[in-house]
C-alpha cells in the first residue's frame, strides 16, 4: 500500500505556462515533505521542501503548497522551461527521521 | 567528481549469478542507503545504515544483502540474481547533524539487467 502517491505518471506543458504536479499521502504522521527532480542517467536531486507547520514554501520559480486536511501537496513551476523536463518525485518523512517514503514519480515534459 | 559514486553504472548478468553494487561517498555522512527504482513505483528502500556497525532492512530487503565496510563505503549484493531484480539502483547518503529534514544525496545510479 503506497503511502505517498503521484497519480499522474506524466504531464505535458507549454513553455512559459504553469506546471502543477500533485502528490497525495495517507500517513497523517508525515511532517516533512520534499520534492526531488531526476534527469535521465542521473540520480535524483533535492528541489524544494515544506514542513507541516507551513502551507506554502517558495523558491524562485518553484512553490510547494501543502493542504494537511486533504493530505495533499502540489508543486507549481512558473514559468515552465524546457530544462524543467524531468521526472519529479514527491517524498515524505516524519519524526525528524531520514526514512523517506517516495511517490511513483511524474514525468514532466515542457514543450518549447 | 561526484560526491556519491556508484559502480558499476550498468551491468547485465544471468539468473543465479552473484552481483555486487558498490557505493562510495566523499560527503562525510554517516547515513547511507540503497534504493531501487521501478517504473511507477518510485524509489523503494532496500537497506540502510546509520553508521559502520548499523545495518537495517528496508521495505524490500528480500534477496539482497549489504555490507558497510567503512563510513564511506556501502555495498549491495544480490546473492543469486533473478529477473525481477532488473531495476535501477541508487545509493544515497544523508547527514543527521544538519537540518535533519531528511534530504538525501543520491549517486548516479546503477542499471542492472538480469536475464
Amino acid at each position: 500500500d503506497q503511502q505517498v502517491k503521484q497519480n499522474s505518471p506524466s504531464l505535458s506543458v507549454q513553455e512559459g505556462r504553469i506546471s502543477i504536479l500533485n502528490c497525495d499521502y495517507t500517513n497523517s504522521m508525515f511532517d516533512y515533505f520534499l520534492w526531488y527532480k531526476k534527469y535521465p542517467a542521473e540520480g535524483p536531486t533535492f528541489l524544494i521542501s515544506i514542513s507541516s507547520i507551513k502551507d506554502k514554501n517558495e523558491d524562485g520559480r518553484f512553490t510547494v503548497f501543502l493542504n494537511k486536511s486533504a493530505k495533499h501537496l502540489s508543486l507549481h513551476i512558473v514559468p515552465s522551461q524546457p530544462g524543467d523536463s524531468a521526472v519529479y518525485f514527491c517524498a515524505a518523512n516524519y519524526n525528524a527521521g531520514n526514512m523517506l517514503t517516495f511517490g511513483g514519480g511524474t514525468r514532466l515534459m515542457v514543450k518549447p | 567528481d561526484a560526491d556519491v559514486t556508484q559502480t558499476p553504472r550498468n551491468r547485465i548478468t544471468k539468473t543465479g549469478k552473484r552481483i555486487m553494487l558498490e557505493c562510495s561517498q566523499t560527503k562525510g555522512h554517516d547515513r547511507m542507503y540503497w534504493y531501487r527504482q521501478d517504473p511507477g513505483l518510485g524509489l523503494q528502500l532496500i537497506y540502510y545504515s546509520f553508521d559502520v556497525k548499523d545495518i537495517n532492512k528496508g521495505e524490500i530487503s528480500d534477496g539482497y544483502s549489504v555490507s558497510r565496510q567503512a563510513q564511506a563505503k556501502f555495498s549491495l549484493s544480490l546473492e543469486s540474481a533473478i529477473p525481477n531484480q532488473t531495476a535501477l539502483y541508487f545509493c544515497a547518503t544523508s547527514d543527521p547533524g544538519g537540518s535533519n529534514t531528511g534530504e538525501l544525496f543520491f549517486g548516479e545510479g546503477s542499471r542492472l539487467t538480469v536475464l
